[in-house]
């Protein structure tokens, strides 16, 4: 069955440090991944996604994200963290068919220090 | 109004009241979703419409009773729910067919049952 782990539930970096969020997925083939952002009391802000082609893909807010099949994850990075980043951060896998679907990891909570 | 709209943001209700959810969405999508987001637990798919048909139930209680009288709109009715049915509940939508483009959230309503 298809799934996706975030094995990190929190994190914590100071302002300026870069970050990287962890992401490893189960699937028998490419699925479609996708990375949300949700702030507090708000809905899910997609970041970025991944179909096919360059497995370094960019997005929103400077953040960008690495596919690698070998490994089966797709890592968030940011070079420099901004305080605006605290946020809880959510991986998702999809795949077409009938309706698309999504399944989501159970995100990454980042605090950010001053 | 842009994007997908839910009404309301935050509603208390008692254990047997009945009330609704709204969901709008502008973006010309054909696929509506339910999700519900309870605390330290992972994002739970409800409901899925494509087309204004149910295409999935995730065996969701029946006192949560979707309704789509079209693409754009989305309810969910509730009556006589339990203390554990506190929670935010997400609507997103979709488009079907051709590349698919991940989920576009909505707000939420944070829901609170009494």
């Amino acid at each position: 069955a298809q799934s996706v782990t975030q094995p990190d539930i929190h994190i914590t970096v100071s302002e300026g440090a870069s970050l990287e969020l962890r992401c490893n997925y189960s699937y028998g083939a490419t699925p479609y991944l996708f990375w949300y952002v949700q702030s507090p009391g708000q809905g899910l802000q997609l970041l970025l996604k991944y179909f096919s082609g360059d497995t370094l893909v960019q997005g929103i807010k400077g953040f960008e994200a690495e596919f690698k099949r070998s490994q089966s994850s797709f890592n968030l990075r940011k070079p420099s963290v901004h305080w605006s980043d605290a946020a809880e951060y959510f991986c998702a896998v999809g795949w077409g068919g009938a309706t698309n679907k999504l399944i989501f990891g159970t995100g990454t909570l980042l605090a950010v220090q001053p | 109004e842009t994007g997908v709209t839910q009404t309301p943001r935050h509603l208390v209700m008692g254990m047997t009241n009945k009330k609704s959810l709204k969901c709008e969405q502008h973006l010309g999508h054909n696929a509506m979703y339910w999700y519900k987001q309870s605390a330290k637990k992972p994002l739970e798919l409800m409901f899925v419409y494509n087309f204004k048909e149910q295409t999935e139930n995730n065996s969701v209680p029946s006192r949560f009773s979707p309704e789509c009288p079209n693409s754009s709109h989305l309810f969910l009715h509730l009556h006589t729910l339990q203390p554990e049915d506190s929670a935010l509940y997400l609507c997103a939508s979709s488009q079907e067919g051709g590349q698919f483009e991940g989920y576009t959230f909505g707000s939420g309503t944070r829901l609170t049952v009494v």
